[in-house]
């Protein structure tokens, strides 16, 4: 059964900590990506991976950190410098390379609550 | 549930009539454009893409139109069914480029 799952699906987060949201997809896709999702916004990049080891910031990384040590993960940390971390995070994953491969495929999410 | 639906334009449709969605993209370049589905507390679900060399690509129930001299896209629901209930959004790409533009989506209520 192929796809991208992300867990836990609802997290809580006291101020001033910092926490880590899973990401793992089994389609063999290079690229994967995080975005947050507001009510009433589209979705907003925070970071993205073409490649393992590589990584690069989105338009709202601040606060925000990841790693790419394998292929199929791909783990945000959202930290206590985020200001305002509550939200719903949504992890992607897309083929690199080859024909037809533009579209991102999207996990089920994580929704993040800070108390 | 998720409260991702709040505020966004809402589109209430009887249940077996025909749904029509619209979006209107930012970037002249763009060459790829999708649209997806969420519902609820889930991640957006792909629906149909198309490429900016064609006006319109047909899927099951669904129908992409794309209008390139006024960066507009429209998404046509056949028979439109309480499961077709949710958030639906466009994206746009220039294709090979990483950065993909969300709209901020319509919610779509099916009427029994």
């Amino acid at each position: 059964d192929g796809g991208i799952t992300q867990s836990p699906k609802y997290l809580f987060r006291k101020e001033g900590q910092n926490v880590t949201l899973s990401c793992e997809q089994n389609l063999n896709h290079d690229a994967m990506y995080w975005y947050r999702q507001d009510p009433g916004q589209g979705l907003r990049l925070i970071y993205y991976s073409q490649i393992v080891n590589d990584f690069q910031k989105g338009d709202i990384a601040e606060g925000y950190s990841v790693s790419r040590e394998k292929k199929e993960s791909f783990p945000l940390t959202v930290t206590s410098a985020q200001k305002n971390p509550t939200a719903f995070y949504l992890c992607a994953s897309r083929e690199q390379w080859g024909v037809g491969t533009d579209t991102q495929y999207f996990g089920p999410g994580t929704r993040l609550t800070v108390l | 549930g998720e409260s991702v639906g709040l505020h966004l334009p809402t589109l209430s449709v009887q249940e077996g009539d025909n749904s029509i969605i619209n979006c209107a993209y930012s970037n002249s370049a763009s060459d790829y454009f999708i649209w997806y589905k969420q519902e609820s507390g889930k991640g957006p679900q792909f629906i149909i893409d198309i490429r900016s060399n064609m006006d319109k690509r047909q899927g099951q129930r669904v129908t992409v139109l794309l209008n390139k001299t006024v960066k507009h896209l429209s998404l046509q629901i056949a028979a439109t069914q309480p499961g077709d209930s949710a958030v639906y959004f466009c994206a746009e790409n220039i294709g090979g480029y990483q950065k993909v533009t969300f709209g901020t989506g319509t919610k779509l209520q099916v009427i029994p």
